[in-house]
């Protein structure tokens, strides 16, 4: 299983563009990276997941540059309910069979 | 689509006694269903891996006696704190592995069970 490196904690503004880096040096072939949100006392919620390059959905982007070795969630335009802890995990289900969470990075938008 | 969901949301219960919580795929079939434990201020850590049909896989620290698992079917596992006592108070979180068009699996999470135990 891939270990990931994210940032504790960050602080932006409302209507900011915000990007979460995670660094992931051990990533496997198979592996992909899938991001969530999470809010206080709730389940992660999915993002987004991706393989290589770039993926964007209605909430967000992911870019993976060539190498695999990190990522980075973009978040447009934050808003204040965009606060929240956001966790980036690689593996590859079913082979990994699980999953484990790092500590995520906390994310603070301000008025 | 891809709706997980956990049954009760909260459960107050007296030491000793034991605690079902419930985790079921709404609109898909799970092989896998996993189980997480969240403190508070902390990360999930994963207690075990439930595949249907089979035991269930235990992380290490995990006391498969005190936390029982069973997944039934492909859209139902139970975990089932049994002789709860303070120390097991704790958010916990079942996820369901679905499969997407190209073949990638991904979790998707129910939104938590909080238990206190008095």
């Amino acid at each position: 299983l891939a270990k990931t490196t994210q940032p504790i904690s960050m602080d932006s503004y409302e209507g900011q563009e915000v990007n979460i880096t995670c660094s992931h040096n051990n990533i496997a072939t198979n592996d992909y990276i899938t991001w969530y949100q999470q809010f206080p006392s709730q389940g992660p919620r999915f993002i987004i997941q991706g393989y290589k390059t770039k993926v964007t959905n209605e909430v967000a982007s992911l870019f993976i540059p060539a190498d695999r070795k990190s990522s980075t969630l973009s978040l447009p335009r934050v808003s204040l309910s965009d606060t929240a802890v956001y966790y980036c995990l690689v593996g590859d289900i079913p082979r990994d069979d699980k999953i484990i969470f790092g500590k995520g990075t906390r994310l603070h938008i301000l008025p | 689509g891809a709706v997980v969901s956990q049954h009760p949301s909260r459960v107050i219960c007296k030491s000793g006694t034991s605690v079902k919580i419930e985790c079921r795929s709404l609109d898909f079939q799970a092989t896998t269903m996993f189980w997480y434990r969240q403190f508070p201020k902390q990360s999930l850590m994963l207690m075990a891996t439930s595949n249907e049909g089979s035991k269930a896989t235990y992380e290490q620290g995990v006391e498969k006696d005190k936390f029982l698992i069973n997944h039934a079917s492909l859209t139902l596992s139970t975990l089932t704190v049994t002789s709860a006592h303070p120390e097991d108070s704790s958010f916990y979180i079942c996820s369901a592995s679905r499969t997407s068009g190209g073949g990638q699996e991904t979790q998707y999470f129910g939104p938590g069970t909080r238990l206190l135990v008095l």
